[in-house]
């Protein structure tokens, strides 16, 4: 069975540019997280959905991040515009049933904001 | 304060040893407690979870929940140098998931 997968694995890109980040969750999972982590903080979660719907994004540092799950298979996280300050990987994780479920994580993609 | 906390560490063992490691949390009404273990440039993987009704043990490893001290402690034994890698406490507490900044683990052959 296929793990969660998100790309890119890596990303590089100049302050002010446009960040999309994807994720596909496993399959039959109906929660999905998405984290930063960074050295000084840790692993922060940012927002998570149940059955495609954002239920909590208080962890969204600023308008500049979003975050969408047009279908139970999909989400984005996009960072416009992107500042040095993003730079850490962002992981996805999905679980099944409740919140309280262990979560599954992908690769995480790096993300430098140069 | 912090939800979740944990000795950043390192923490070095040597090689068949127990590994103690622990995290404190600052919510009673916590009820899932997680440990993940995260390798350099990887993704944190699930090591074991507990609810708040007991303790477990799955092969080497075992999480103990002490709820009147609110910590929650993972064991390790019979330390193997491929159990070096950093270990993230996450507990749930009916609202949020929150994570520890992780306790670095070094194995000593």
């Amino acid at each position: 069975d296929a793990g969660v997968i998100q790309s890119p694995r890596h990303e590089v890109t100049e302050m002010g540019q446009e960040v999309t980040l994807r994720c596909k969750p496993i399959s039959g999972h109906d929660y999905l997280f998405w984290y930063r982590q960074t050295m000084m903080r840790g692993l922060e979660l940012l927002i998570y959905f149940n059955n495609n719907v954002p239920i909590d994004d208080s962890g969204m540092p600023e308008d500049r991040f979003s975050a969408k799950m047009p279908n139970a298979s999909f989400s984005t996280l996009k960072i416009q515009p992107s500042e040095p300050r993003d730079s850490a990987v962002y992981f996805c994780a999905s679980s099944f049933g409740s919140r309280n479920q262990p979560q599954h994580f992908g690769d995480g993609t790096r993300l430098s904001i140069l | 304060q912090k939800e979740v906390e944990q000795n950043s560490g390192p923490l070095s063992v040597p090689e068949g040893a127990i590994a103690s490691l622990n995290c404190t949390y600052s919510d009673r009404g916590s009820q899932s407690f997680f440990w993940y273990r995260q390798y350099s440039g990887k993704s944190p993987e699930l090591i074991m979870f507990i609810y708040s009704n007991g303790d477990k043990e799955d092969g080497r490893f075992t999480a103990q929940l002490n709820k009147a001290s609110q910590y929650v402690s993972l064991l390790i034994r019979d330390s193997q140098p491929s159990d070096s890698a950093t270990y993230l406490c996450a507990v749930e507490d009916g609202n949020q998931f929150y994570f520890g900044t992780g306790t670095s683990l070094t194995v000593i052959p």
